[in-house]
């Protein structure tokens, strides 16, 4: 079955500007989870949705950094200003449900480079 | 979120068991052990988890000791593809998955 998508696989952007980042969970999966992961680093919270709400924001590095899911399926991670200290590559995964016990799967990652 | 220490990196042979350790001696009583590994360029891919028993699926087995506090994930009989850095996370009610530093396995022929 589809897997976990993200687009686009690689954005190159400059500093200062403004990026979009897209996430295809699991059809059926309420939690959403964005993590970013730097080099040779494991990766990092960011924010996790249940249903449309972010549940837990508390990884978000810093104001220039918010993420949507509106209807409760798709989500976007946005990240205006960019500097180079947000290239990383930007993992997202879905969960059948929040809390323990379920396992999350992940996307292929979007490598988000500034230039 | 408890905390866990593993081992930097390990070697093993293809064909033979890889038994990883990992230490979480701070681990509370609702929090799960969770196995990921993460081969080269791609994003994590769960294993195993469990909570206070022993676990086995098609990928491998998780031995979790009777005071919690550490725990074993065993590749029966590990392939070069197995290569990768294998991350042990012990995870809240919230289920966010917090990463060390992993463990770097590298499976030779």
């Amino acid at each position: 079955g589809a897997g976990v998508s993200q687009t686009p696989s690689n954005k190159v952007t400059e500093k200062g500007k403004y990026v979009e980042l897209r996430c295809d969970p699991i059809s059926g999966h309420t939690a959403l989870y964005w993590y970013r992961q730097s080099l040779g680093q494991g990766p990092e919270f960011l924010i996790y949705f249940q249903g449309t709400g972010a549940a837990d924001d508390s990884g978000l590095p810093n104001d220039r950094f918010f993420a949507v899911r509106p209807e409760g399926s798709v989500s976007t991670l946005k990240i205006q200003r960019t500097e180079r200290g947000d290239s990383a590559v930007y993992l997202c995964a879905s969960s059948p449900l929040a809390g323990g016990g379920n396992e999350q799967f992940f996307g292929p990652g979007t490598r988000l480079t500034v230039l | 979120d408890a905390k866990t220490t593993q081992p930097t990196s390990m070697d093993c042979a293809e064909g033979r068991a890889a038994n990883l350790p990992c230490n979480h001696s701070t681990i509370s009583g609702n929090e799960y052990v969770y196995w990921y590994r993460q081969i080269h360029s791609q994003g994590p891919q769960y294993i195993i988890h469990g909570l206070k028993n022993n676990e086995t699926n098609e990928m491998a087995s998780l031995i979790i000791t009777e005071d919690r506090k550490s725990s074993t994930l065993i590749l029966p009989h590990a392939t070069l593809r197995d290569t990768a850095v294998y991350y042990c996370i012990v995870a809240n009610a919230g289920n966010m998955l917090t990463f060390g530093g992993g463990t770097r396995l590298m499976v030779k022929p």
